[in-house]
């Protein structure tokens, strides 16, 4: 079974520019999170995806969105780039067959997109 | 909002050493606990988790956690650590029926040979 695939694998952009990440899930999980991961801050939630409707949103500006396609497939978009939004993004999937957050669901993470903002 | 705190956040042994890394977590409601592992290179792996049960918590690779609810902690043990073991921990915790993890900030873990 093909695990978490990200693409494109690096990215080099320049401020104020804008960038969309792409992430499939493990086939079959219906649950897509995006995390930024810095050597400052560490791993930090972003927002999931459920169905196609985001579910959960971390603490981060408008200029971060995204959105899930019918097929779970996620993008994640990042407009008027700045210095500090250059991390390694890492998406992640879990199956939620249920859709009930009640069940406690293991995440499968992708190798993520290194982004550099120059 | 939960939070999580790792210390020591590089942490050098010899191989055979004994392991230890703490994990504290900030909650008041139930959560489920998790550690995942980064070898160099390669993307974040589930070591173990803890939803419910007995709290110690045994992984791969012979790692184990044990987690006590009144010290709000999920420390990872391994009794005698390999080279191949060098790599970034991260404990994360999520609200119980809840998807969104909150990670402490890591431990670079290196043994050497």
């Amino acid at each position: 079974k093909a695990g978490v695939t990200q693409t494109p694998r690096y990215l080099i952009k320049t401020r104020g520019q804008q960038v969309t990440l792409s992430c499939s899930p493990i086939s079959g999980h219906r649950s897509v999170s995006w995390y930024q991961q810095t050597p400052g801050q560490g791993l930090q939630f972003l927002f999931e995806y459920f169905s196609e409707t985001q579910r959960n949103k971390g603490n981060f500006p408008g200029r971060f969105s995204g959105r899930q396609f019918s097929n779970s497939r996620s993008e994640m978009n990042v407009s008027t780039l700045e210095l500090g939004d250059s991390a390694l993004y890492l998406c992640a999937s879990s199956l939620d067959s249920s859709g009930d957050r009640g069940v406690n669901e293991k995440l499968f993470f992708g190798s993520g997109t290194q982004l550099s903002v120059l | 909002a939960q939070s999580v705190s790792q210390h020591n956040h590089h942490v050098i042994l010899s191989e055979a050493a004994s392991l230890e890394l703490g994990c504290n977590y900030s909650y008041g409601g139930t959560v489920n606990l998790f550690w995942y592992v980064q070898y160099p290179g390669q993307h974040l792996q589930l070591l173990l988790k803890y939803f419910s049960g007995d709290p110690l918590v045994k992984g791969i690779k012979g790692f184990e956690a044990e987690f006590i609810k009144s010290k709000f902690s999920f420390n990872l043990r391994k009794p005698s650590v390999q080279w191949s073991d060098t790599a970034e921990y991260f404990c994360a915790v999520n609200a119980r029926g809840n998807n969104r993890l909150a990670f402490g900030k890591g431990n670079q873990v290196v043994v050497i040979p």
